[in-house]
């Protein structure tokens, strides 16, 4: 079965410091891969998603994810992180087969200090 | 992007009543929607998929008697709490799904937080 790690709980960064969110995806075949973005009390937002072509994508906010195959990894990063970008992060699976499913890893919060 | 919109919001009721939390995607058609459950500070957790104008297919775990889902229109999915209980308090996300030919997208609803006494 399909599953997403995110091997970090919670990462602090200082504002204006660069970002990486870990992503490991467990799946067979080609994924479709995502990163959300969940502000407190709040449902979820599309940063970016990959389903084919150039491996580095490019998402809103000025973040980029990067799909490595023989890692099986879909990083997140941003060059320059803002106060505003202090959230929670999901990064999730999608499986195309018959219908279709995402599975969410259990998600990084991320504290942003001045 | 396309909008998805949930109502209530925020609702609390009390232990052994229903509730029901509608879905809407306001710009589109979707075929297929989904019902998640997100615990304090944990992922989301996948419930249900539904498809117009057929039956949910719920995931493992979860009750389908206690949790009714009707798509009765391609815009329009509900979840029903039925007989609610303190430990169902949490907050619902819905979602649409809108296929492409190569791609799909999946828009996800601002969610609604329930609350059982």
């Amino acid at each position: 079965a399909q599953s997403v790690t995110q091997p970090d709980i919670h990462i602090t960064v200082s504002e204006g410091a660069s970002l990486e969110l870990r992503c490991n995806y467990s799946y067979g075949a080609t994924p479709y891969l995502f990163w959300y973005v969940q502000s407190p009390g709040q449902g979820l937002q599309l940063l970016l998603k990959y389903f084919s072509g150039d491996t580095l994508v490019q998402g809103i906010k000025g973040f980029e994810a990067e799909f490595k195959r023989s890692q099986s990894s879909f990083n997140l990063r941003k060059p320059s992180v803002h106060w505003s970008d202090a959230a929670e992060y999901f990064c999730a699976v999608g499986e195309m087969g018959g219908g279709f499913k995402t599975i969410f890893g259990a998600g990084t919060r991320l504290f942003v200090k001045a | 992007g396309a909008v998805v919109s949930q109502h209530p919001s925020r609702v609390i009721c009390k232990s052994g009543t229903s509730v029901k939390i509608e879905c809407r995607s306001l710009d589109f058609q979707a075929t297929t929607m989904f019902w998640y459950r997100q615990f304090p500070k944990q992922s989301l957790m996948l419930m249900a998929t539904s498809n117009e104008g057929s039956k949910a297919t719920y995931e493992q775990g979860v009750e389908k008697d206690k949790f009714l889902i009707n798509h009765a229109s391609l815009t329009l999915s509900t979840l029903t709490v039925t007989s609610a209980h303190p430990e169902d308090s949490s907050f619902y996300i819905c979602s649409a799904g809108d296929r492409g030919v190569n791609s799909y997208e999946q828009y996800f609803g601002p969610g609604t937080r329930l609350t059982v006494t």
